[in-house]
């Protein structure tokens, strides 16, 4: 089961929108609505931004929004603030022996 | 509040067995799966396997079945993965996460708490 693809690195300035993608295939991404966002700043606990592609949980910002269309799902955030500087990582469940498949990573700078 | 604790980093020889440990609080434990991820800088994250506490019932993903092992003690709130005979290649940061399972009709595919991660490092 090979990873989901994200671009390595993503930048904006200060309120700007950003969006980062995730890219698999039929047997994950394209074929279940079960794709969800983690962010991780270094040295602390990874945070779930999004779950079942589009829902936020309670207490996360109504800046990080998700969707998905065919294969691959993305994660935009508008309004980007110093504070979302951090790494990014998407997750679907797969019908492979795996279960879940998560995705390369990406870091977001903002400028 | 929800919290996940994980044992603290590890380093051990090739050969050696280890046990690490994750202890939960603030929810019902027996409620909710446990999941262990591995991340390393090589692959990035990657699903080990998943427990129920409420009868230790486990799954692994086929690149780890056989080389560990997940436990579970719900009367402690604490979930364990082990292995017995630990490679070079088992150095990474392992973390166990909450959810990621469906239940009763119902689907919590997705990891809302995180425990810190404990750092393994495998090395002669």
């Amino acid at each position: 089961q090979s990873a989901l693809t994200q671009p390595a690195s993503v930048s904006g300035s200060p309120g700007q929108s950003i969006t980062i993608s995730c890219t698999g295939t039929t047997s994950d991404v394209g074929g279940y609505h079960y794709v969800s966002w983690y962010q991780h700043h270094p040295g602390k606990v990874p945070k779930l931004m999004i779950y079942d592609v589009t829902n936020r949980p309670s207490g996360v910002s109504n800046r990080f929004s998700g969707s998905k269309s065919g294969n691959t799902a993305s994660l935009t955030i508008s309004g980007l603030q110093a504070e979302d500087e951090a790494d990014y990582y998407c997750s679907s469940f797969t019908s492979s022996g795996t279960f879940f498949v998560f995705g390369t990573g990406t870091k977001v700078t903002v400028l | 509040e929800v919290q996940l604790v994980q044992s603290g980093a590890e380093v051990k020889k090739p050969g050696e067995s280890l046990r690490i440990s994750c202890k939960g609080s603030g929810y019902t434990f027996s409620d909710y799966w446990i999941t262990w991820v591995r991340q390393t800088p090589g692959k990035g994250l990657e699903w080990m396997g998943r427990i129920n506490p409420s009868d230790s019932y486990s799954e692994y993903s086929p690149s780890f079945q056989g080389h560990v092992t997940i436990s579970a003690d719900k009367s402690i709130s604490t979930v364990y993965l082990q292995w017995s005979s630990l490679k070079a290649s088992d150095t990474a940061m392992y973390y166990c996460v909450r959810r990621g399972y469906c239940s009763r009709g119902r689907c919590y595919n997705w990891f809302d708490y995180w425990g810190q991660g404990t750092l393994v490092t495998v090395s002669s």
